[in-house]
């Protein structure tokens, strides 16, 4: 079974550029996560979809994050502008919710430097 | 609220020695409860997870872990650790089961030859 992937592995960019991040999740997944790991920090979710309606992005900067989940598979997490804050690895991760079954797959992350 | 605490930022021990890492958790419900091992540059792997059945819970690679409702503890433990297991190691709480997942800040596992 393949896992979650994601694209880019790294990135370096500027403060005040724009990037945009790619999730894949396992196939038949309907639940897909976005996190934010900071240096030192566990993992802090930033959007929880399912299919392709948000459940949870509270924790999610408005101002300059944004995702969406088109047709319930694929995710793009785009961050703009950019502060440095921002530096950290974006993992994305995905569950099928069935019965007591949910534990979540995470892909290898994407790491972002801001420069 | 639900939270994590993990006791121990960092833990070393020698190979073939007892591996103790330590979680204490909070919350409202009756939650589900995970340890994810993160070696470096690797994914998140899920070493095991408590979900209301059983409370002494194994997991792979030797790896097993017993929920305490009264001293709301989840201490992942192992016999004896191998050079493989240095990673970094989260305690997770689900709460309630199958929502948002809420990430202990980790525990940096040494393991000295």
């Amino acid at each position: 079974e393949a896992g979650v992937a994601q694209s880019p592995r790294y990135k370096i960019i500027e403060k005040r550029q724009s990037v945009a991040f790619w999730c894949n999740p396992i196939s038949g997944h309907a639940t897909l996560y976005w996190y934010q790991q900071i240096l030192g920090q566990g993992p802090k979710l930033l959007i929880q979809f399912q299919n392709n309606g948000v459940v949870d992005d509270s924790q999610l900067p408005k101002d300059r994050f944004s995702a969406e989940r088109l047709k319930g598979v694929d995710s793009t997490l785009k961050i703009q502008p950019a502060k440095l804050e921002d530096s950290a690895v974006y993992l994305c991760a995905s569950s099928l919710v069935t019965g007591l079954s949910y534990e979540q797959y995470f892909g290898p992350g994407t790491r972002l430097t801001v420069t | 609220a639900q939270s994590v605490t993990q006791l121990d930022s960092h833990v070393s021990v020698s190979e073939g020695t007892p591996v103790l890492l330590r979680c204490n958790y909070s919350s409202s419900y009756s939650p589900s409860l995970f340890w994810y091992v993160q070696h470096p540059n690797k994914g998140l792997q899920l070493l095991l997870k408590y979900t209301s059945a059983a409370t002494l819970v194994k997991g792979i690679n030797g790896f097993e872990a017993e929920f305490k409702k009264s001293e709301t503890s989840f201490h992942l433990t192992k016999p004896s650790a191998h050079m493989s297991d240095a990673a970094e190691y989260f305690c997770v709480v689900s709460d309630p089961p199958g929502n948002q997942f809420y990430f202990g800040t980790g525990t940096s596992l040494t393991v000295i030859p």
